[in-house]
């Protein structure tokens, strides 16, 4: 099975700053990978599909890049309704996983 | 409404069984992959299990495989999950959720639509 990691695990930035979140993967992807954003006691949200294709309705202050093994979300001016914890999942077989999660606070 | 909503949550016991339904609406269900995925209390998530538009094809994490099934009823436009001989670890918040149809076709590879959750509790 495919293994992610992401990092860093938790970040705490001001409003307007540019954060970057990294999610790792144990063998190439092939661009199959996700970006979710979850508030806390909801569902998750879709952002990126297939690396870097930016979800219908999502503000365009998201961001994805990367390829092979390493893979970036970046929210380029932080928003405060952007608390919530971002995981990345992997899509490169039938068998699906997420990374552990990156909380993200003001 | 565009929506998925979950049922059939609850308290069971060690080795018990459950049976969580999946509710789509205003949307051409068959057409698209549909996934379940869980949350345990104050944890990520974890996919479960995958199901094909039509039926024909679907995928299981290792440590539910043997115990759980997936299946559907496009006619009734309804996701199901049949937990058997669960187990503690299987306490988690179940989400079903959509696979997504871009231009080029419909894919279990991204969730565009998610439920709202239904808790399942395993304890005696």
């Amino acid at each position: 099975d495919i293994q992610m990691t992401q990092f860093p695990s938790s970040v705490s930035a001001s409003v307007g700053d540019r954060v970057t979140i990294t999610c790792r993967a144990s063998q190439g992807l092939n661009n199959w990978l996700a970006w979710y954003q979850q508030k806390p006691g909801k569902a998750p949200k879709l952002l990126i599909y297939e690396t870097s294709i930016l979800q219908s309705g999502v503000p365009s202050r998201f961001s994805g890049s990367g390829s092979g093994t390493d893979f970036t979300l970046t929210i380029s001016s932080l928003e405060p309704e952007d608390v919530a914890t971002y995981y990345c999942q992997q899509a490169n077989s039938f068998l699906l996983t997420f990374g552990p999660g990156t909380k993200v606070d003001i | 409404e565009v929506q998925l909503v979950e049922s059939g949550g609850g308290l069971v016991q060690p080795g018990g069984s459950l049976r969580l339904s999946c509710a789509a609406s205003e949307f051409p269900f068959s057409a698209y992959w549909m996934t379940w995925v869980r949350q345990a209390p104050g944890k990520g998530l974890e996919w479960v299990a995958n199901i094909k538009g039509d039926g024909s094809e679907n995928y299981f994490v290792d440590s539910v495989k043997g115990r759980f099934t997936i299946s559907r009823d496009n006619a009734k436009n309804s996701l199901y999950l049949q937990m058997n001989s669960l187990r503690d670890e299987d306490t988690a918040v179940y989400y079903c959720a959509r696979g997504y149809c871009p231009s080029s076709g419909c894919y279990f590879r991204a969730f565009d639509l998610w439920g709202q959750g239904t808790m399942v509790t395993v304890s005696s």
